[in-house]
């Protein structure tokens, strides 16, 4: 039980550029949720799905795509990443759904760098 | 959209002492409110959770209490140690929409 990864680890990328990070849990969750983290502000929503097939914006949904296309994955997308993306990016997974949250698991992190 | 804001950004306290972090939010209709606690580089790890039917929860030496009527919630920390020292968030949801306060970064001196 690996619980929630992340790929990759870490990436730097030109401004311009478009890239896909991928959010994968093996609990059987339905929600899952991806976050930046950027010094001194804590966690921000981009964007959570709560259950496959579904997606809705969260706090800073701009510049971001996300497709929950089956229930253990959860892809973030960049299609034109620029410096203010820079940040530290979290995805999570919570197993109630139905109208119910829960607690959050956290996936090990990605950080990406823009130029 | 939902406004959590945390206080104190930053707090010192001797091994021993007890450390309480306060947090408000701004919609009512929030339901579910975690504290995570996060060590530099590493992922959030939750430490005590409340739902809104319930007015204080408590694990060893770590205690929450929610406030409804005020919306506003704490953590508290009695018996502090050194490994206590880390980003504390408290957050608040609803129904998956989650919002973070800014962190108290928390330092346990020996």
């Amino acid at each position: 039980n690996a619980g929630v990864t992340q790929t990759p680890k870490f990436r730097v990328l030109k401004t311009g550029q478009s890239m896909t990070l991928l959010c994968a849990q093996d609990m059987n969750h339905e929600y899952m949720y991806w976050y930046r983290q950027d010094p001194g502000m804590g966690l921000r929503l981009i964007h959570y799905s709560v259950g496959e097939g579904t997606t809705a914006k969260g706090e800073v949904p701009d510049g971001y795509n996300v497709s929950r296309l089956k229930k253990q994955n959860f892809l973030l997308g960049l299609e034109s990443a620029a410096p203010s993306q820079t940040s530290v990016y979290f995805c999570a997974s919570s197993p109630y759904g139905r109208g119910r949250t829960d607690t959050q698991y956290f996936g090990p992190g990605t950080r990406l760098t823009v130029l | 959209g939902e406004n959590v804001e945390q206080h104190p950004s930053t707090l010192s306290v001797q091994e021993g002492d007890s450390a309480v972090i306060k947090c408000t939010y701004s919609d009512s209709a929030s339901n579910y409110f975690p504290w995570y606690k996060q060590e530099l580089g590493k992922r959030p790890q939750l430490i005590i959770d409340i739902r809104s039917n319930v007015g204080e929860k408590k694990d060893q030496r770590i205690a929450v209490t929610l406030n409804k009527t005020a919306k506003h919630f704490s953590l508290h920390i009695t018996e502090t140690q050194p490994e206590d020292s880390a980003v504390y968030f408290c957050a608040a949801s609803r129904w998956g929409d989650m919002r973070f306060g800014a962190g108290t970064r928390l330092t346990v001196k020996p």
